[in-house]
């Protein structure tokens, strides 16, 4: 299937610190999603993009669609502790299913 | 997690025996999606439905798993004779339709195999 590469896999950080992920395709798509996952729950939407260039942001997120509609990031800014989790980046073509990304395993130090 | 609901969360099964895992979508949602999630890995594609039929089933192990979404009721994922390596995290996602470009997870389901 589909390979979505997600970097770095995991980042250890202070708190207060901005983090920025990735995630590259070896295939154009049309929407790119970023999720965030904590432990024994399901995965939650952060950001939706539909659009080649787009900038979205959510509070201290903020991600964008790649140009090449290869890639997106997500970035988080000024970092606080509950933004501890695993943050997947998912990407689709028109009508079929959405890849997903390894992750990225996200650690505050207070 | 916006309304999808799966049931049930956590589920033991012994080697053989049958799993039965639900999934209903948001309201007006017609379109699901079943992940399975190993410890410490990402999500891996099984199935995509929309009612009443199957349009992706490229993730499906080839025997013992089947997924069904019915008219009425809840899609259900089956696997059938249970062994151990089937323990994993079942998430079912749900959109609107076809096209659309959102989709939302449940909270999952946590198959064990004894």
């Amino acid at each position: 299937g589909q390979q979505l590469n997600q970097s770095p896999q995991s980042m250890f950080i202070q708190e207060g610190e901005d983090v920025s992920m990735n995630c590259t395709s070896s295939s154009i798509f049309n929407t790119w999603l970023w999720y965030k996952q904590d432990p024994g729950e399901g995965p939650v939407l952060l950001i939706a993009l539909y659009k080649a260039g787009e900038l979205t942001s959510n509070g201290r997120l903020t991600a964008q669609f790649g140009i090449t509609r290869k890639d997106s990031f997500l970035n988080i800014s000024a970092s606080i502790p509950s933004d501890v989790g695993i943050y997947f980046c998912a990407g689709r073509r028109d009508g079929n299913q959405f890849y997903f990304g390894t992750g990225t395993s996200l650690t505050v130090i207070p | 997690n916006a309304g999808v609901m799966q049931n049930p969360r956590h589920l033991v099964r012994r080697r053989g025996q049958e799993a039965r895992l639900r999934c209903s979508p948001m309201k007006g949602h017609s379109h699901v999606y079943w992940y399975r999630q190993l410890p410490e890995e990402g999500l891996k594609f099984m199935v995509y439905l929309q009612k009443e039929n199957i349009i992706d089933e490229s993730g499906m192990p080839k025997e013992r798993f089947s997924a069904e979404f019915p008219k009425e009721g809840p899609s259900i994922l089956r696997i059938q004779q249970v062994v151990r390596g089937d323990s994993a995290a079942y998430f079912c996602a749900t959109s609107f339709s076809d096209s659309g470009n959102t989709i939302y997870f449940g909270e999952g389901s946590w198959l064990t195999v004894v």
